[in-house]
């Protein structure tokens, strides 16, 4: 069965630092990997995804996440945090190998706030 | 360009009340997803569809819930004789082929209360 961990509960970091969002996961396959975020009343925006290749994935907003094969995880991350970037951070994964459908499964997601 | 619709975007009913749910997807888009997302919690997975097949629904949580695709386009969720714990955010997400690779594309939500 798949799974997705996100161990926060709520991240708190200053406008201007580094930002990290973590995420680890549990597949029988190998995974595809996606985070999503969503911002007040409105419905979840892809952020950007894993499929293969690169173990680093740039995406909107000026995030990336890196696969960690080893760890079983992808941490969405971003140099220098806007307040803008507060919002609700949603990981998701799903099995590439296992025949038939497998449904995008989400992490209970990680509340964000940026302090000016 | 239009994204993914949901209607209505808050729906208050009675305890025994049949309700629906409206998604209208990206155009275009063959594969159209429902979830349904407790507070504090992740959206979770409750069917889908390619064009107007039903492909899964293994996540429906009994035979009170249906979903239909008849056209291929717009998806109802139907809900009959409600109960209190099916108050929820029901999620509609569109992608543009059946592949595990693509991303979904999610509408707003209907915010359910059942009284």
């Amino acid at each position: 069965a798949q799974s997705v961990a996100q161990p926060e509960d709520q991240v708190n970091v200053a406008e201007g630092n580094p930002l990290t969002v973590k995420c680890t996961y549990s597949v029988s396959g190998n995974p595809y990997l996606f985070w999503y975020v969503q911002y007040p009343n409105r419905g979840l925006q892809f952020l950007l995804k894993y499929i293969t290749g690169d173990n680093l994935v740039k995406g909107s907003y000026g995030f990336e996440a890196e696969f960690n094969k080893s760890q079983t995880s992808f941490h969405l991350k971003k140099p220098s945090a806007l307040v803008s970037d507060s919002a609700l951070y949603f990981c998701a994964v799903r099995d590439i190998l296992n025949s038939g459908n497998t449904p995008l499964v989400f992490g209970k997601g990680t509340r964000l706030s940026v302090i000016a | 360009g239009a994204g993914v619709s949901q209607s209505p975007r808050y729906k208050v009913t009675k305890r025994g009340q049949d309700v629906a749910l409206r998604c209208d997807p990206i155009s275009g888009h063959v594969s159209l997803y429902w979830y349904r997302q407790a507070l504090g919690q992740g959206p979770e997975f409750l069917t889908y569809f390619n064009y107007e097949a039903q492909q899964d629904k293994s996540g429906l949580p009994n035979d009170r819930f249906s979903a239909e695709r008849p056209e291929g386009s717009i998806s109802t969720l139907t809900i009959q004789r409600t109960e209190q714990r099916d108050s929820a955010m029901y999620r509609c997400a569109s992608s543009f082929s059946g592949m595990r690779s693509n991303e979904q594309f999610f509408g707003p939500g209907t915010r359910l209360t059942v009284l």
